[in-house]
């Protein structure tokens, strides 16, 4: 069965540090890959997503993520981290013909002052 | 504004009641979609439908059950026979021609059994 892998649970950064939190995922063949944020008390927003081409992805708030096929990974960064990036996150694969998402089980991050 | 209604967002329930959760959008999207989100598990699928009048398992159906008789509404039903009832549910949506498959999601509706 397909899945997907989040390594780090809990992760705690004073503001202005940077973020890499990891994702990898199972399935080996054509994926779309996402990273969903969800700040505390709000919904689930998408905020970048990788189909093809460049595999370096530009999403909100200065997020970026690195799809390496070879490694099946999907990592998110951000160079220097805000207060108000205190949220969980989410990474998730969709593979084959429907829109099913597959989620990993989350990373809190909690950012201080 | 277009988006996803979820109701009510809190409800309690004794057990073995069944309890029915609504999820109303009107982003005109085909899809739509359960999910339940635990702490440290992720959010897990429990049914999907991509058109009205049809609807399949995903990978934690047992104890659930949806109807999609119109294409803005999937309403969720827990039933007394879930076992572990007490989460926080998803609903979301998508336009199921995209190719991409970014799901919108609603603002969830927290069940708690006593």
């Amino acid at each position: 069965a397909q899945s997907v892998s989040q390594h780090n649970h809990h992760v705690i950064l004073s503001e202005a540090a940077s973020l890499e939190l990891g994702c990898n995922y199972s399935y080996g063949g054509t994926v779309n890959l996402f990273w969903y944020v969800q700040y505390p008390g709000q919904h689930l927003q998408l905020l970048l997503k990788y189909f093809s081409g460049d595999p370096l992805v530009k999403g909100i708030k200065g997020f970026e993520a690195e799809f390496i096929k070879s490694k099946f990974s999907f990592n998110l960064r951000k160079p220097s981290v805000q207060w108000s990036d205190t949220a969980e996150y989410f990474c998730a694969v969709k593979s084959g013909g429907y829109n099913k998402l597959i989620f990993g089980a989350g990373t809190r991050l909690a950012v201080h002052p | 504004d277009g988006g996803i209604t979820q109701s009510p967002k809190y409800l309690f329930r004794k057990e073995g009641q069944n309890v029915t959760l609504s999820c109303e959008q009107n982003l005109n999207h085909d899809a739509m979609y359960w999910y339940r989100q635990d702490p440290g598990q992720g959010l897990r699928l429990i049914y999907y439908s991509q058109i009205v009048n049809d609807f399949q398992k995903g990978d934690i159906a047992e104890g659930y059950s949806v109807s999609r008789e119109k294409k803005e509404s999937f309403p969720l039903t827990v039933t007394s026979a879930q076992k572990n009832p007490t989460a926080f549910y998803l609903c979301a949506s998508s336009p199921q021609r995209e190719a991409g498959g970014e799901l919108f999601f609603g603002e969830g509706s927290r069940l708690t059994v006593l």
